[in-house]
């Protein structure tokens, strides 16, 4: 099955900072989010990428469905923004699965 | 308000006893989902659906059921939990266009399950 990789785990910002956190995966897909979860455990949809780029505010994301990896920008850091940030795809074919990465962990102090 | 509902939020409850979750949604979606979470691991699918009475297993079904009777809800069965079945859950559910253009998954807001 498809293998999803994020990087780097563990992130910890100054209020302020931008970052860059980056999603690999093993083979194509049709289906590709971004999501935050918060410190009280929901899960935020932030973006839909399957291919291309989107911006949604401070936040922005990129995926370049060819070379098999998606990128998520955080600009101008929030204490807000900390939380775990995850990566999920799926590829329609035969199965209708979803794989999630293990996470990348961000800490923004003010 | 579009939402996807699970109920209970919590449980503690003890090694054996059989157990419902309940997963509802409101916007009309074929593809319903469960997730379990767990440290280190992310999140992983048990199982899913894409229509009523159509269900598949995802990566870690073992000890779990589940059914889709009606298209809005997706319960998920724990016909005889055991402690390594503690777990933060998730429920999710997204349209499936036959495109496969836009089939963004929305999640419920979790139940957190302790099996003692």
């Amino acid at each position: 099955g498809i293998q999803v990789e994020q990087s780097p785990p563990d992130l910890i910002l100054q209020e302020g900072a931008n970052s860059t956190l980056r999603c690999n995966f093993s083979d194509s897909v049709n289906n590709l989010q971004w999501f935050h979860q918060n410190p009280w455990g929901q899960l935020i949809n932030l973006f839909y990428i399957p291919s291309g780029t989107k911006q949604n505010g401070r936040l922005s994301a990129t995926t370049v469905a060819t070379e098999r990896y998606s990128l998520l920008y955080i600009s101008s850091s929030q204490t807000t923004d900390s939380g775990v940030y995850f990566c999920a795809v799926a590829s329609f074919s035969g199965t209708y699965k979803y794989i999630f990465g293990t996470g990348t962990r961000l800490k923004v102090l003010a | 308000e579009a939402q996807v509902t699970q109920n209970p939020r919590y449980l503690i409850t003890v090694t054996g006893k059989k157990l419902t979750v309940t997963c509802s949604q409101n916007m009309n979606h074929e593809y319903m989902s469960w997730y379990r979470q767990d440290p280190g691991l992310g999140l992983r699918q048990i199982y899913y659906s894409m229509n009523v009475e159509v269900t598949d297993k995802g990566d870690v079904p073992e000890g779990y059921k589940v059914s889709r009777k009606e298209k809005r809800n997706f319960p998920l069965i724990l016909e005889s939990p055991s402690p390594n079945q503690t777990s933060l859950y998730f429920c999710a559910s997204s349209l499936i266009l036959a495109s496969s253009s836009y089939n963004e998954q929305f999640f419920g807001p979790g139940t957190r399950l302790t099996v003692l």
